[in-house]
């Protein structure tokens, strides 16, 4: 069975800075895709990155960007220059290529403050 | 933009009604999925849909049931709430049978069973 875990319940970062959310996963299976979901207080949860298992380089979204440790089933999330804007609570996501319909399975979450 | 509507922001029973929530998209998606968001354990799939009238259990099925007449809508039934169905639901889609296909959320309807 698939699993995903984020180890930091909290963080927290001053605007303007930069932070790291870590993911770990476990598969035995070689195709796969990965996501980061953010959803901010009282608002919807909206995809912030996607990462197709097969591609060496990390994705990127302006100021968000991955690293992709495929061998060691890692997968951080990398948000540069701080907004409020980015205080949220941010879940990372796995799911198998082959299934139909999909089932994506989530990590814990990780509640990201950005402080002024 | 993808745009997926849930009838309820915040809903409040008592144990032992019978609740509908509802969820409604508007992009032709092939695939519906609800799924129940608590503290610390992340976001779990209760059932999803890959077409009208079809229905898969996810991983946490029981006490609850799916009813997908329409292609837009995907409802969610507790047949008799309980207290320890209090939660957060959350209904997504996603267009077409590709598992890599990206999920568009609703806003979430938060369930208190009294």
């Amino acid at each position: 069975a698939q699993t995903v875990t984020q180890s930091q319940p909290e963080m927290s970062v001053q605007e303007a800075e930069t932070v790291t959310l870590s993911c770990t996963y476990d598969t035995s299976e070689n195709n796969y895709y990965l996501f980061w979901y953010k959803q901010p207080p009282s608002r919807q949860m909206i995809l912030v990155i996607r990462q197709e298992a097969y591609k060496q380089q990390n994705a990127t979204e302006n100021r968000f960007s991955v690293n992709f440790q495929k061998a060691a089933k890692s997968f951080s999330l990398k948000i540069s220059d701080s907004q409020l804007g980015d205080t949220a609570m941010y879940f990372c996501a796995f799911i198998l290529s082959y299934n139909q319909g999909g089932k994506l399975i989530f990590g814990q979450g990780t509640e990201l403050s950005v402080k002024p | 933009d993808v745009k997926v509507t849930q009838s309820s922001r915040y809903l409040v029973k008592r144990t032992g009604e019978k609740v509908f929530l509802e969820c409604v998209q508007d992009m032709d998606h092939e695939n519906m999925f609800w799924y129940r968001q608590d503290p610390g354990l992340g976001l779990r799939l209760i059932y999803f849909s890959y077409d009208v009238k079809m229905k898969e259990k996810g991983d946490i099925p029981e006490g609850y049931s799916v009813s997908r007449e329409k292609k837009e809508r995907f409802s969610l039934i507790l047949e008799s709430a309980s207290t320890n169905q209090t939660s957060m639901y959350l209904c997504a889609s996603s267009f077409g049978a590709g598992t890599e296909e990206t999920q568009y959320f609703g806003p979430g309807t938060r369930l208190l069973v009294l």
